[in-house]
């Protein structure tokens, strides 16, 4: 049992390009989600997804687009880096066995110059 | 949206000591309150968390309180261990989407 997973872990763009982020888990939960974590200001969500087929924005979207493709992945999209978007993004996914407690992948480390 | 707001963001004790995070939040309608603990380099994780129908839960040497007229809730650590230094976060939210997490305290246990 995996849990959550994350890919990459390190990433470096340049101002302009593109990438996806990847988060997959492994225990049917219904409900994904997608957190930035800047210092000093705590974990801020980005888009969540209560359900399959569904997603919703959170605190901060703009400049990001999420895919739930199944049950069990996430996808995070930037279109065009750009150096506020340096962060720790953190993948997290929740399910009613685990009543509302959310359950964190280990993080990518993105670095936009 | 809801605004949820953490204090102290730095707080330090003698191993042994007592330790008080307190959070205040905006928006009467959260129902659920979660706090995480995170090590350095390391992804969050729940310690404890209690729901809008429960005033106090205690799990072994954490306890979290929560009143809700004054819309605030606090996590205490009794006996803390050097162990127990990390970054704590609160959160609050309706239900368990759109969660809002407080900007973190940095807990440093002393031995």
């Amino acid at each position: 049992n995996a849990g959550v997973t994350q890919t990459p872990k390190f990433q470096v763009l340049k101002t302009g390009q593109s990438m996806t982020l990847q988060c997959a888990q492994d225990m049917n939960h219904n409900s994904m989600y997608w957190y930035r974590q800047d210092p000093g200001m705590g974990l801020r969500l980005i888009y969540y997804s209560a359900s399959e087929g569904t997603t919703d924005k959170g605190e901060v979207p703009n400049g990001y687009n999420v895919s739930r493709l199944n049950k069990r992945e996430f996808s995070l999209r930037l279109e065009s880096a750009a150096p506020s978007q340096t962060s720790v993004y953190f993948c997290a996914s929740s399910g009613l066995a685990s009543g509302d407690e959310q359950f964190f992948g280990p993080g990518t480390r993105l670095t936009v110059l | 949206g809801e605004n949820v707001e953490q204090h102290p963001s730095t707080l330090s004790v003698q191993e042994g000591d007592s330790a008080v995070i307190k959070c205040t939040y905006s928006d009467s309608a959260s129902n659920y309150f979660p706090w995480y603990k995170q090590e350095l380099g390391k992804r969050p994780q729940l310690i404890i968390d209690i729901r809008s129908n429960v005033g106090e839960k205690k799990d072994q040497r954490i306890a979290v309180t929560l009143n809700k007229t004054a819309k605030h809730f606090s996590l205490h650590i009794t006996e803390t261990q050097p162990e127990d230094s990390a970054v704590y976060f609160c959160a609050a939210s309706i239900g368990n989407n759109d969660m809002r997490f407080g900007a973190g305290t940095r807990l440093t246990v002393k031995p």
